[in-house]
């Protein structure tokens, strides 16, 4: 079935490092992909999307770009603030027809950006 | 625009006791699901609703059910609770003519099972 593969956190980094998250896919169709963002005592938050390949989703500085030729999506921002601290879930749902599947997600990475 | 709103926000019961949690769906959105995410683990997949009725289940067994009521908002029932069903369970909603599966989720119920 359809799989989320994300790097293990926890992730430590000092602010205005570079911050990538590796995220890979295993799909049999043409799904969406997302990251979702969590921070401490919230709900999910949408962070950026992508539904077909070459897509480059992005938000507040993060980037991630649908590489269907190597099924990854991969995170990205340039210059990291401790207001980035937070979990981070990739994520794919499938297209069936013009409906949405459901949402699959990998496990999560956390990060930590010090001051 | 409102957001997705749970309740409660944190309950304990213990093994074999029943539970009944709450959503209200963002104004506009006519299609909930409901998630667990156990702890250090990403969200899974519960069920979906929309129209009041399930139409997708992810693997969950039926003592995990649902109801979504007129005005959208949404339970999510458990019986016979097991201490594997310690996690925090999200709701979220979306409508159902948007593009990509675009959700909003509540801040969720964490329930502690004893």
């Amino acid at each position: 079935g359809d799989s989320v593969t994300q790097m293990e956190g926890p992730v430590t980094l000092s602010e205005e490092a570079f911050l990538t998250i590796n995220c890979t896919y295993t799909a049999t169709g043409y799904p969406s992909l997302f990251w979702y963002v969590q921070y401490p005592g919230e709900g999910l938050q949408l962070l950026l999307k992508a539904t077909k390949a070459d897509d480059k989703g992005s938000n507040k500085g993060f980037e991630a770009t649908y590489r269907k030729e190597t099924t990854s999506f991969h995170l990205e921002k340039g210059s990291v603030q401790v207001s980035d601290s937070a979990v981070y879930f990739c994520a794919l749902s499938e297209n069936y027809g013009g409906s949405q599947g459901n949402l699959i997600f990998g496990k999560g990475t956390k990060l930590s950006v010090k001051p | 625009e409102t957001g997705v709103t749970q309740s409660p926000t944190h309950l304990i019961k213990t093994r074999g006791q029943q539970v009944t949690l709450r959503c209200s769906s963002q104004s506009g959105h006519n299609t909930v699901s409901w998630y667990q995410q156990a702890l250090g683990q990403g969200p899974q997949f519960i069920f979906q609703y929309y129209r009041e009725e399930e139409n997708g289940r992810g693997n969950f067994p039926p003592r995990f059910s649902g109801l979504q009521f007129p005005n959208y908002s949404s339970e999510l029932n458990v019986n016979a609770l097991e201490l594997d069903d310690s996690a925090l369970y999200l709701c979220a909603s979306r409508r159902s003519s948007s593009g990509a599966n675009v959700l909003t989720f509540g801040a969720g119920s964490r329930l502690t099972v004893l």
